[in-house]
């Protein structure tokens, strides 16, 4: 089955400092990946999604991700991070022969100043 | 501008008093998600349609059902809510045919709260 990890369930960081989190993934065929970001009490909003060919995917709000077959990882980088991006960030695999996501449980963002 | 919207944004309702969740949409997308996400966990898929086509997620409790009208709308049922199904509700559209690497358009949640 299709999944993703995310490793660790709490992020902190201070304003204008990298953000890194981390997401792998466990997968039988070539997966499809995606990371989303959710603000208290909102749905989830596309961040970027990876697809086939370009292996480095740039999204919005100036975060970036690349895809490490080697590494089954998709990890989820930002250089300079600001306080608007305190949410929560969901790492999400396609299902094997559907269209539906399996999330990863979540980090949570923390940015201080 | 496309949207997918829910309604209400918030709901109270009483330990096994129905209640319906609704969903619209405005993009023409064929799949139609439900998703319950409680507290600090990743939403959990628990039905979609494909067009008028019912899908049920093996471990969705049989107090959840679905109905999808037509294709703008989307409605989850819960027929006897429990304490645990407090949650929020997510619903989510796609376009199927476009390949598995197509993104879901979340709408803003409605969160329940079983009294």
């Amino acid at each position: 089955a299709q999944s993703v990890t995310q490793l660790g369930s709490h992020v902190s960081v201070s304003e204008g400092a990298l953000v890194l989190l981390r997401c792998n993934y466990s997968s039988s065929v070539p997966p499809y990946l995606f990371w989303y970001v959710q603000y208290p009490n909102q749905g989830l909003q596309l961040l970027l999604k990876y697809t086939t060919g370009a292996t480095l995917v740039k999204g919005i709000n100036g975060f970036e991700a690349e895809f490490k077959k080697s590494e089954t990882s998709f990890h989820l980088t930002k250089p300079s991070a600001h306080m608007s991006d305190a949410a929560e960030y969901f790492c999400a695999v396609s299902r094997l022969g559907g269209y539906a996501l399996n999330f990863g449980k979540g980090t949570s963002l923390l940015v201080t100043p | 501008d496309a949207m997918v919207i829910q309604n209400p944004r918030y709901q109270v309702t009483q330990f096994g008093k129905p209640v319906t969740l609704s969903c619209s949409q405005t993009l023409n997308h064929n799949v139609m998600y439900w998703y319950q996400q409680k507290s600090s966990q990743a939403p959990k898929l628990l039905f979609h349609y494909y067009d008028k086509d019912f899908n049920n997620e093996a471990d969705t409790p049989d107090n959840f059902q679905s109905r999808r009208p037509n294709t703008s709308f989307c409605f989850l049922d819960i027929r006897s809510p429990g304490l645990g199904d407090a949650a929020m509700y997510l619903c989510a559209t796609s376009t199927r045919g476009r390949g598995p690497n197509t993104e879901a358009f979340f709408g803003q949640g409605t969160r329940l709260t079983v009294v």
